[in-house]
């Protein structure tokens, strides 16, 4: 199985500041036979389903602030919140889907300083 | 919009079978573009998939569940359904049903999900 390993587990960070949540691969997700990186990141607020942001590592979804980014390649990959809202406090997973069983990170939580 | 509602018994006891369903509100069921995936999230913990299926019938499952896991589609009323034998506490956790986007033949990542469905495996 391929382990996903985010940094860090949480952070707190002042409205309007930039927040980053990594995340790491055991091994590539890359498939080099069309160029893309097999991987997705998910938001989940509080008693909420998860909400996909991005694909392919950067492909944001339709209706996802543009204050969202998504990039990376190979075994390490960034979410970055660029200016924080308070609408933005969630958890945060990565999830590969470059081979089976699918695997997600353990979460980073994302809170308000 | 895809929506999609679960439904499913919500306390049972260990050694019983958890079953669960899912109901889709459009037509993408019996669309290749997607498959029909199951993820589970224990209490204050991370996210677990289970399997998914296509409209076909054909499935893939996690190796580490494979073996109590059965999943069914039926197209006819937009409907696809979780079975798993033999729970115990460890399986206590919200269920989620999503769509699975299949952008080249093969099922990739969640793009909707349902509402998730609590079980709790208590003696």
């Amino acid at each position: 199985d391929i382990v996903m390993t985010q940094s860090p587990d949480s952070l707190a960070v002042s409205l309007g500041e930039r927040a980053t949540v990594h995340c790491k691969s055991s091994q590539s997700v890359f498939y080099t036979s069309n160029n893309k990186n097999y991987l997705a990141w998910y938001q989940q607020k509080p008693g909420q389903p998860p909400k996909l942001l991005f694909h392919w590592a950067s492909t944001r979804e339709s209706g996802v602030p543009d204050r969202f980014s998504g990039s990376g390649s190979g075994t390490d990959f960034t979410l970055t919140i660029s200016s924080l809202q308070a609408e933005d406090v969630a958890v945060y997973y990565c999830q590969q889907y470059y081979s089976t069983p699918k695997t997600f990170g353990q979460g980073t939580k994302v809170e308000i300083k | 919009q895809v929506q999609q509602e679960q439904w499913g018994a919500g306390l049972l006891k260990p050694s019983e079978t958890l079953s669960l369903t899912c109901g889709v509100s459009d037509d993408s069921m019996t669309s290749s573009s997607y498959w029909w995936g199951w993820i589970r999230q224990p209490p204050g913990q991370g996210l677990e998939w289970i399997g998914e299926i296509n409209h076909s019938g054909s499935t893939n499952y996690n190796p580490s569940l494979r073996s109590r896991v059965t999943l069914s589609a039926d197209t006819s009323k937009k409907q696809f359904s979780l079975k798993m034998t033999s729970v115990t506490a460890a399986d206590t956790a919200v269920y989620y049903c999503a769509r699975v986007v299949v952008p080249f033949g093969e099922a990739h990542y969640f793009d909707y999900w349902g509402q998730g469905a609590r079980v709790t495996v208590s003696s």
